[in-house]
């Protein structure tokens, strides 16, 4: 069956550290997506990616960088982990359809990242 | 503004009640898409029903139906027959644009839900 699996699941780190989530998918999916779940914020949007070689910022993308090397996978880095930055983090995904279908987005389980 | 309002931060609803978690959305693009997910105490996130802006029906999926008042800018989940496993968090959440070009989406800060005996 097709999957998105992101990898660790819980991270602890020191701040200042260079950190990389992983999220692989198999669902073939042109669009993937990375959101941080906050308590009293919802998910919101740090970056996405609509293709290979395809990046764009989300709302809350400061301190945040992504690439796209290949259908299946895109890595989020922090690049100098901040206590800010302590959330939980969700890669999805989607596929690219003509208009009047939802193109509902599949989510992986969460990494949980703590920075000390 | 924000662009998805969820003003319930928390519901409790008795087993076999119908509930109806409230959304309002504001956008000027005329073509845009409503979605509800699930995010159980387990933390996955379940997508439940979508509802696209020139759809002339509500969106039903099983017990889940979506009541679109597209005036009000208000797309409320009703779940009928609440069971105990419906107990979680609640996302709406709204695409603006066509799905071929536009497929990111902004989420409200959620609705708990908790089914009673």
């Amino acid at each position: 069956d097709a999957e998105i699996t992101q990898s660790p699941r819980h991270k602890i780190t020191e701040t200042g550290r260079q950190v990389t989530l992983a999220c692989h998918q198999t669902w073939n999916h042109n669009n993937m997506f990375w959101y941080r779940q906050d308590l009293g914020h919802g998910l919101r949007l740090i970056h996405y990616s609509y293709g290979v070689h395809d990046t764009n910022k989300g709302e809350v993308s400061d301190g945040y960088s992504v690439s796209r090397s290949n259908t299946e996978d895109l890595p989020l880095t922090l690049e100098s982990a901040a206590s800010s930055q302590t959330s939980v983090y969700f890669c999805a995904s989607s596929e690219r359809v003509a208009g009047g279908f939802g193109n509902e987005q599949f989510f992986g389980p969460g990494t949980r990242l703590t920075v000390l | 503004a924000q662009k998805i309002t969820q003003t319930q931060p928390g519901m409790f609803v008795q087993e076999k009640e119908a509930v109806t978690l409230d959304c309002t959305y504001d956008t000027s693009d005329p073509s845009y898409g409503l979605f509800w997910y699930k995010q159980p105490s387990s933390g996955e996130m379940i997508f439940l029903i979508y509802q696209g802006s020139y759809d002339q029906q509500n969106a039903t999926e099983g017990r889940y139906s979506l009541n679109f008042q597209k005036a009000r800018k208000s797309a409320n989940l009703v779940i009928s027959a609440s069971q105990l496993g419906d107990s979680a968090m609640y996302f709406c959440a709204m695409r603006e644009g066509d799905t071929g070009t536009a497929s990111k989406l902004t989420f409200g800060t959620g609705t708990r839900l908790q089914v009673t005996l």
